[in-house]
Formats: C-alpha cells, sequence, structure tokens
C-alpha cells in the first residue's frame, strides 16, 4: 500500500514562532487532508487539498502532487496549536491512509 | 460538526469478552469507517463500508467484524476482545466522492 511519511516527528516551537510540517507519499493520490488533533484527542479538519494552495487563518497548506508531498505551516504560533497534526492521503479507493503525525509543542 | 456519535465513549472489558462499538451518523452519507489509534501507528483502518450491507477489510481486520444493517449505524464488533486490541477507536464518515472525511470523538477500549 500507499507510504505515507511525516516530518518532523516532533516539534517545539515558542508562541509566536513559525513553523513548516511536511507530508511526502509513495504514489499518486486522488485526495489528502491535513487534520490536528488537539490535547483532547479529537481529531479537527484543517484542510481537504489534493492540489494547490489554500489558507485558513495563520494555516495554510500546499500539496504538490506532482512531486508527491504536501506541507503545512504554522504561522505565530499559539499554545492552542499544539498537538498532533496528521496527514492522510487517498488513492481514489475512498480510503485514507494516515502518516504517523508530526507532535507540536507550542510553549508560552 | 458533522453529525457523528459514538458509543461508549469509553469502555473497560475482560480478555474473551465480546465488544460492540457503534458508530451513528446524521448525515445521511454513504461512506463510513473504523479506525484504531495507536502510539506511533497514526491511524489504521479496520473495515469500511460504502452503503447499506457493503463493508470490506481495511488494513489490521483480523479479530474484528462489523455491520451496517441501516445508513446511519456503523457497528464494530471484537468478538473476543484481546490485551492487544486495547486501543482509541474512531469512526469516520464521507459523502459524495473528492469530499473530506469527518471523525466522531473517538472511543477508548481497554482490554484487561
Amino acid at each position: 500500500g500507499i507510504q505515507v511519511e511525516q516530518s518532523p516527528p516532533d516539534l517545539i516551537l515558542q508562541e509566536g514562532a513559525n513553523s513548516t510540517l511536511r507530508c511526502n507519499f509513495s504514489d499518486s493520490v486522488n485526495n489528502l487532508q491535513w487534520f490536528h488533533q488537539n490535547p483532547w484527542g479529537q481529531l479537527i479538519n484543517l484542510f481537504y487539498i489534493p492540489s494547490g494552495t489554500k489558507q485558513n487563518g495563520r494555516l495554510s497548506a500546499t500539496t504538490v502532487a506532482t512531486e508527491r508531498y504536501s506541507l503545512l505551516y504554522i504561522s505565530s504560533s499559539q499554545t492552542t496549536d499544539s498537538g498532533v497534526y496528521f496527514c492522510a492521503v487517498e488513492q481514489g479507493d475512498y480510503k485514507l491512509s494516515f502518516g504517523a503525525g508530526t507532535t507540536v509543542t507550542v510553549r508560552a | 460538526d458533522a453529525g457523528i456519535t459514538q458509543s461508549p465513549r469509553h469502555k473497560v472489558t475482560e480478555t474473551g469478552t465480546p465488544v460492540t462499538l457503534r458508530c451513528h451518523q446524521t448525515e445521511n452519507h454513504r461512506y463510513m469507517y473504523w479506525y484504531r489509534q495507536d502510539p506511533g501507528h497514526g491511524l489504521r483502518l479496520i473495515h469500511y463500508s460504502y452503503g447499506v450491507k457493503d463493508t470490506d477489510k481495511g488494513e489490521v481486520s483480523d479479530g474484528y467484524s462489523v455491520s451496517r444493517s441501516k445508513t446511519e449505524d456503523f457497528l464494530l464488533t471484537l468478538e473476543s476482545a484481546t490485551s492487544s486490541q486495547t486501543s482509541v477507536y474512531f469512526c469516520a464518515i464521507r459523502g459524495p466522492m473528492n469530499t473530506e472525511a469527518f471523525f466522531g470523538q473517538g472511543t477508548r477500549l481497554t482490554v484487561v
């Protein structure tokens, strides 16, 4: 099956810092989503982004499908950004395959 | 927020007992999924459904069965729970092609 690799595995930020999370995938995909899992375990949809660039407040994402990667940008990080960020991809079979996640800790 | 409800939210059970987890949706979506989350593994697909009575296996289906007798409910059954099935279980739903999936709140299952 498709391999999804996220980097870095862990990230510690000072409040106000910017950061970039990366998701590489081993084959072509039809769908790519980014999720944030908050400290209470809830999975929150951030972006549905099979290609192109999207922005939502301090977060933005870019997917370059032809090169098989996606980036999630966090600007001016806040403590509420802490949690685990997951990338998930789908190859047209309606099954999402997840990466192992990036754990982000934002310190005040 | 997508209308997804998982029940129970927490459960402790003994090895060898049967356990059923329920996922209920109010969105009338066609596709429903069960995932498990374990440290270091992200989320792994157990089973999914693409319609009433239509289900298929995911990557970690051994020891699990599912049923979907109506659009809104997707049940996950552990026929004889084992300690390796201690995990957090998430249900997800999605609508038509090229739309995003939404996840329920999760069920924390502990098998002792």
